[in-house]
């Protein structure tokens, strides 16, 4: 299984801090990957795939980078709804998709 | 817009059989160019892809190794929903169960856009 790591575990944010969060794998994945919000009591949203596409709706003070075994989640300006714990997903590997452990952001 | 909507019981008592199903509004579970997915969440093991069906002129399915021998997720056309089954469950099978579609982009790039509202199952 291709093994993905995120850092950090947890981070506290002021409202307007520029935030980035890291995922790494433990094995080239090309552009394959996913970023999703998780709040408790909803489900997973969707927030980039392909490592930097937005998702529809997604505000663009969202934003990812990175390609290979690197990749980042960027908010610009922190909003008090941001709170949440973010997840990467990598599918390089389809079907055998893995996420990391995630990212607890408070605000 | 897509909504899935998932029913099913949220205890189950150990070595018998979780059954969750996923009812789809604004999607075709037999549309050529989706897939639909059963991931699970639990403290101990995050967020863990379970499977998936889908349609390409025949039905497909895929299993994670981690639960394949006891897991079937089976369509359902005639009520446009799917359905996992998952055997033989133990306390460690406790967690939150969603459903998810992934829409199978034609570039190869595959993720979930559209989730159900999850089920807390507790095996006890």
């Amino acid at each position: 299984d291709i093994q993905m790591t995120q850092s950090p575990s947890s981070l506290s944010a002021s409202v307007g801090d520029r935030v980035t969060i890291t995922c790494r794998a433990s094995q080239s994945i090309s552009r394959f990957l996913n970023w999703y919000q998780y709040k408790p009591g909803t489900a997973p949203k969707l927030l980039i795939y392909s490592a930097s596409t937005l998702q529809n709706g997604v505000p663009p003070r969202f934003s990812g980078s990175g390609s290979g075994t690197e990749f980042t989640l960027t908010i610009s300006s922190v909003q008090p709804d941001d709170f949440g714990t973010y997840y990467c997903q990598q599918s390089y590997s389809s079907p055998m998709y893995t996420f990391g452990r995630g990212t607890k952001l408070e605000i | 817009q897509v909504q899935l909507q998932q029913s099913g019981p949220g205890l189950v008592k150990p070595s018998h059989t979780v059954s969750l199903t996923c009812a789809i509004s604004g999607d075709r579970v037999s549309r050529n160019g989706a897939a639909w997915n059963w991931i699970r969440q639990s403290p101990s093991r995050g967020l863990e892809w379970l499977g998936r069906t889908y349609f390409r002129s025949k039905w497909y399915t895929d299993y994670a190794v981690s639960v394949q021998g006891r897991i079937t997720i089976n369509p359902d056309t005639s009520k446009n929903q799917f359905s996992l089954q998952l055997n033989s469950v133990t306390p460690e099978d406790t967690a939150v169960y969603y459903c998810a579609r992934d829409p199978l982009g034609a570039d190869g790039h595959y993720y979930f856009d559209f989730w159900g509202q999850g089920t807390l199952v507790t095996v006890s």
